[in-house]
This record gives C-alpha cells, structure tokens and sequence, in this order.
C-alpha cells in the first residue's frame, strides 16, 4: 500500500470549514484513499473514501486532485466535536483488508 | 449490542504476568481484526479472523501473543509474560463478510498499562 504524508496538527474554529491535506505521491491506479477519525478514548471511526472522484456524504467531502497525488478532506462546518485525529489511508481494498494508520493529524477546533 | 464490546476497559499487569483481552463483536459480523496502538501512534495491524479461522498473524509481535476464536464470535487476545514494551491499547474491529474498510467498526479499546 501506498505511503501518506499528513501534517501533524492543524486547528480550526467552530463554524469554519476543516480542510485536512494528505500527499500520497505514490499512489497506484488501483488504490483508494480512506479517512478515519479517533476521537479520544474511542476506536477510529470511518469518514468517507474514493478512487478518482470526489465525494460527499454527511459527515464531510473527499476531494482527490487529478493525478491523485493528493487529497484534502473537508469538514464544511466545524463543530467541538470534530477534534480528533484524522488518519488519510491509501489501500488496495478488498474484503477484510488490513489498515495502515500512520500518525494522522490532530485536528483542534476552537470555541 | 449495537457495537464492538471489549473487556476489560482498563487493565494494570505486573511484569511477567499474563493478560487476556475480549471482543465482542457486531452479531454476524464474520470478519474480526484486532489492533495495537502505543501512545501517540496510530493503530497497528496485529491479526484477522475470518470467522473462527485465524487467516493472518503477521502483526503479532511474538510469540507471546495468541489470539483465538473458538465459535466464530468473541475473540480473546492473550499475552504471555507481559513485558513494559506491551503497554498500548488493544483495539477490536468487526466486519460483515466482504465489506471493505468502509465497513468496519472498532470498539473503544482496552488500555494495558504493565508495571
């Protein structure tokens, strides 16, 4: 599986819009780009994921840049609940397949 | 339940102790992960079962950890001999058959703390 690079923290206030950058330059054609979030004391919790396309569901959007060399995750509206850490995955998915989390990043939003 | 259960929440062993962690997962949930996060990293691949068949170890870091699960459900991690280098929080994650990560849910964890 491809290797990500995300910063190691960044911070937002209540509101705004999170924008949560990941590089994975190496990544193949056929690997998807995943986020999971961990809020603390409790297990990671999956967000959204895409091939090529970008994507929406209600918790945020996935934007994939063209070459797919990159990608940013937005949380459109912030709130207190938002802090965590958010870990970009990139994976040749199939049934049963085993994550690499890496570090992530620590997302802080403030009042 | 509606979530991945896991006992004990919390659990203090003294060096050389052993251990043994549960998970309950999702009823039905055929596919069962479990995970190890030491402090400040994220969480690292330890074993999957599918079912009671235990398809990859390759994540245990010794051979004193041994997982099992017996009736294809609950799932118990043991480690032998516990050693301070243990200390982490021990994650669970279930799945239905053939879901990708999208699909998976993890339970909250059991921090071992070994002393």
């Amino acid at each position: 599986d491809a290797k990500t690079t995300q910063p190691p923290s960044m911070d937002c206030a209540e509101g705004r819009a999170a924008n949560l950058p990941c590089n994975h330059s190496t990544i193949s054609g056929n690997e998807y780009v995943y986020w999971y979030r961990q809020i603390h004391s409790q297990g990671p919790q999956y967000i959204i994921h895409g091939l090529k396309n970008n994507e929406t569901n209600e918790m945020a959007s996935l934007i994939i840049t063209e070459d797919r060399k990159s990608s940013t995750l937005i949380l459109p509206h912030a709130t207190l609940r938002d802090t965590a850490v958010y870990y970009c995955i990139v994976i040749l998915t199939g049934a049963n397949s085993k994550l690499t989390f890496g570090k992530g990043i620590t997302l802080s939003v403030r009042p | 339940g509606a979530g991945v259960s896991q006992s004990p929440r919390y659990k203090v062993a003294k060096r050389g102790q052993d251990v043994a962690l549960r998970c309950d997962p999702i009823s039905g949930h055929v596919s069962l992960f479990w995970y190890q996060q030491a402090l400040g990293q994220g969480p690292e691949f330890l074993t999957y079962f599918q079912n009671e068949a235990q398809l990859d170890k390759s994540g245990l870091p010794s051979d004193r950890f041994f997982a099992e699960r017996p009736e294809g459900s609950v799932s118990t991690l043991k480690i032998q001999r516990t050693q301070q280098e243990d200390s982490a929080v021990y994650l669970c994650a279930s799945s239905f058959p053939g879901q990708g990560p999208n699909g998976y849910t993890f339970g909250s964890g059991t921090r071992l703390t070994v002393v």
